[in-house]
């Protein structure tokens, strides 16, 4: 399977913890997003990463990108009871010469983060 | 700026039947995707469309199809029903160029059962 594994695959912290995730991935890739999910609803994309870059901030979000070990974490800072969710991570692939939005889904993390 | 409209959000269907699921892309957006979420599988990619023209497809069987109108919305049709069906349709569009891959904007879902 083409399919990314994301480590835990459940974690539950307190309020105002951090929350980390980690993703690995099979494949090259041109970027890598994080993705959130509440319980069966749609995805919501939070954060883009090139495979030129190694860091990247988004208000409490925090992802690193390690293209030689094919590894990706999430860190969410300062963690809210609305902050529980499922997330997952996605590498984008080229496909025809050209870009696809094709993205290879990791197998989720399930935070819950209690009050 | 209205977001992604998928339509119906939830169905009930019997094995053998057929179903179809339609999405509506946010205004300029012309690249749709689809993809299968299920408990055991998680987040499948099914196939994408660009321009009416379908740029990529998933390992799916050829019961799964779509296709995609000139005002960019899109359906897909499952035939012949099968209990492992039962899913999660999510669809997904994006402005993104050819030449780059970027952040998907998701629908909240077609919740399929099929008894």
């Amino acid at each position: 399977s083409q399919q990314g594994e994301e480590d835990p695959q459940a974690l539950s912290i307190q309020e105002g913890e951090n929350a980390t995730m980690n993703c690995s991935y099979k494949t090259s890739i041109n970027n890598l997003q994080w993705y959130r999910q509440n319980s069966g609803r749609g995805l919501v994309h939070l954060i883009l990463i090139r495979s030129n870059e190694r860091e990247k901030h988004s208000g409490r979000l925090r992802v690193t990108l390690d293209t030689s070990k094919k590894s990706s974490s999430l860190l969410i800072t300062a963690s809210r009871a609305a902050d529980t969710a499922s997330y997952f991570c996605a590498t984008g692939l080229n496909s025809y010469g050209g870009a696809t939005n094709k993205l290879i889904f990791g197998t989720g993390t399930l935070l819950a983060v209690q009050p | 700026k209205a977001g992604v409209t998928q339509t119906p959000r939830y169905l009930i269907k019997t094995r053998g039947q057929q179903v179809t699921l339609s999405c509506s892309p946010i205004s300029g957006h012309r690249s749709v995707s689809w993809y299968q979420q299920t408990p055991g599988q998680g987040l499948q990619f099914l196939f994408e469309y660009f321009s009416e023209t379908q740029r990529n497809k998933g390992n799916f069987p050829g019961r799964f199809s779509g296709r995609q109108f000139s005002n960019s919305r899109s359906e897909m049709n499952v035939s012949t029903l099968e209990l492992g069906d039962s899913a999660l349709y999510l669809c997904a569009s994006s402005r993104n160029s050819p030449e780059y891959t970027g952040e998907l904007f998701f629908g909240e879902g077609s919740r399929l059962t099929v008894l």
